[in-house]
């Protein structure tokens, strides 16, 4: 059971859309709609932001989106401001009812 | 509103059990729907799944961790416990305890979360 491969940082200006992409395996993420993300501010516990690839919390900003292909999931966040300035995470359902995380990527506003 | 909040000692002696519990408020571990469970993050980022049970006991456990992994819930208490034996300094980590949601109104998602409390593996 790997991690899920995210890239390390992102980066983009106040009101420009970035994509934080999520690389797993035919045995989690392109097999279950299990897929979630989490933004974790420093010192503070992650918050969910999306689940079952796309789908959106009651309170969580509509500029926040999610999608799959194949094996990858991707996190859009449109519309940039500085408070989504933060770590991103992605989890999967990995079968056996095991699950893993993203290593996280750092979104920074330029 | 749905609280937990971890506790236990903050450091630990190399080869020794670190020992943690997690109580929950605003929600009855044993009202079923959800996995009770623990995530610990590592010094400079990374998040990694240690493992969940449900109210029964059942429990699942991350395969790189199951041989030094007891999970435990004490419902009386509305408490659930996450005992790693032979720990050493790769150990050392912030750790959460969370809830899974997973029943027929909710599937697959951590909703709740504890404020992380930190371990150092040292001697």
């Amino acid at each position: 059971q790997s991690a899920l491969t995210q890239p390390a940082s992102v980066s983009g200006s106040p009101g420009q859309s970035i994509t934080i992409s999520c690389t797993g395996t035919s045995s989690d993420v392109g097999s279950y709609n299990l897929v979630s993300w989490y933004q974790q501010h420093p010192g503070k516990a992650p918050k969910l932001m999306i689940y079952e690839v796309t789908k959106r919390p009651s309170g969580v900003s509509n500029h926040f989106s999610g999608s799959r292909s194949g094996n990858t999931a991707s996190l859009t966040i449109s519309g940039l401001q500085a408070e989504d300035e933060a770590d991103y995470y992605c989890c999967s359902y990995a079968g056996s009812s095991t699950l893993v995380f993203g290593g996280g990527t750092k979104l920074t506003v330029l | 509103q749905v609280q937990l909040q971890e506790s236990g000692p903050g450091l630990v002696k190399p080869s020794q059990t670190l020992s943690l519990t997690c109580t929950v408020s605003g929600d009855s571990i044993s009202s079923g729907g959800s996995f009770w469970s623990w995530i610990r993050q590592y010094p400079g980022k990374g998040l990694e799944w240690i493992g969940y049970m449900y109210y029964s006991g059942t429990t699942y456990y991350n395969p790189s961790l199951k041989s030094r992994v007891t999970m435990s819930v004490d419902t009386s208490k509305n408490q659930f416990s996450l005992k790693l034996s032979s720990v050493t300094a790769a150990d050392t980590a912030v750790y959460y305890c969370a809830r899974y949601c997973s029943s027929a109104s909710c599937s697959g998602y951590f909703d709740y979360w504890g404020q992380g409390t930190p371990v150092t593996v040292s001697s």
